[in-house]
């Protein structure tokens, strides 16, 4: 089966720009979820979507993350407008169980701020 | 809040030695667990995963343990190669089946 698709591999941007990010998850997958992961850490979670709804986005920083998911397909997560620590890599994952037998992850956004 | 950490941020091994990285678990409600590999520009890798009714579980050149009274758990590989070499995450499950990552140990394989 074809995997989480992301795109774009790499971005730069400078602070105070905004940048979107895309996801295709694992076809039939209903659950996707958007990961932030700093260098030298482990991926932190950022939104949980079941089809087109949030799950949950508590740990989203509203103020300047979004995301969707309109038609439970394909997703996007935007920044706007961008601080130099949102330098990270944007993980996509998604599941067909919500999670109880783990994800399959993309190979990531590397977001690089200046 | 759950949080899951790492022993040790490196470690080194001969190749065709056996490697364990260790990891422990701050909430006695995860009940599901996961060790994931994660190569250089590559996003996160199943290895293998144990639910908290097991306390071992074997897959290809893989172990995992799993001790929920002091909850901690490890990897073992046997016969280490280079290509194992890679950061390992385990991952703890939420009741909402979230996975929480600790902060990973960088294996490097020495030929």
């Amino acid at each position: 089966e074809a995997g989480v698709a992301q795109s774009p591999r790499y971005k730069i941007i400078e602070k105070r720009q905004s940048v979107a990010f895309w996801c295709n998850p694992i076809s039939g997958h209903a659950t996707l979820y958007w990961y932030q992961q700093i260098l030298g850490q482990g991926p932190k979670l950022l939104i949980q979507f079941q089809n087109n709804g949030v799950v949950d986005d508590s740990q989203l920083p509203k103020d300047r993350f979004s995301a969707e998911r309109l038609k439970g397909v394909d997703s996007t997560l935007k920044i706007q407008p961008a601080k130099l620590e949102d330098s990270a890599v944007y993980l996509c994952a998604s599941s067909w169980a919500g999670g109880s037998y783990g994800y399959t992850f993309g190979s990531g956004t590397r977001l690089t701020v200046v | 809040g759950e949080s899951v950490g790492l022993h040790l941020p490196t470690l080194s091994v001969q190749e065709g030695d056996n490697s364990i990285i260790n990891c422990a678990y701050s909430n006695s409600a995860s009940d599901y667990f996961i060790w994931y590999k994660q190569e250089s520009g590559k996003g996160p890798q199943f290895i293998i995963d144990i639910r908290s009714n097991m306390d071992k579980r074997q897959g290809q050149r893989v172990t995992v343990l799993l001790n929920k009274t002091v909850k901690h758990l490890s990897l073992q590989i046997a016969a280490t190669q280079p290509g194992d070499s890679a950061v390992y995450f385990c991952a703890g499950a939420n009741t909402g089946n979230q996975f929480y990552f600790g902060t990973g140990t960088s294996l490097t394989v020495i030929p």
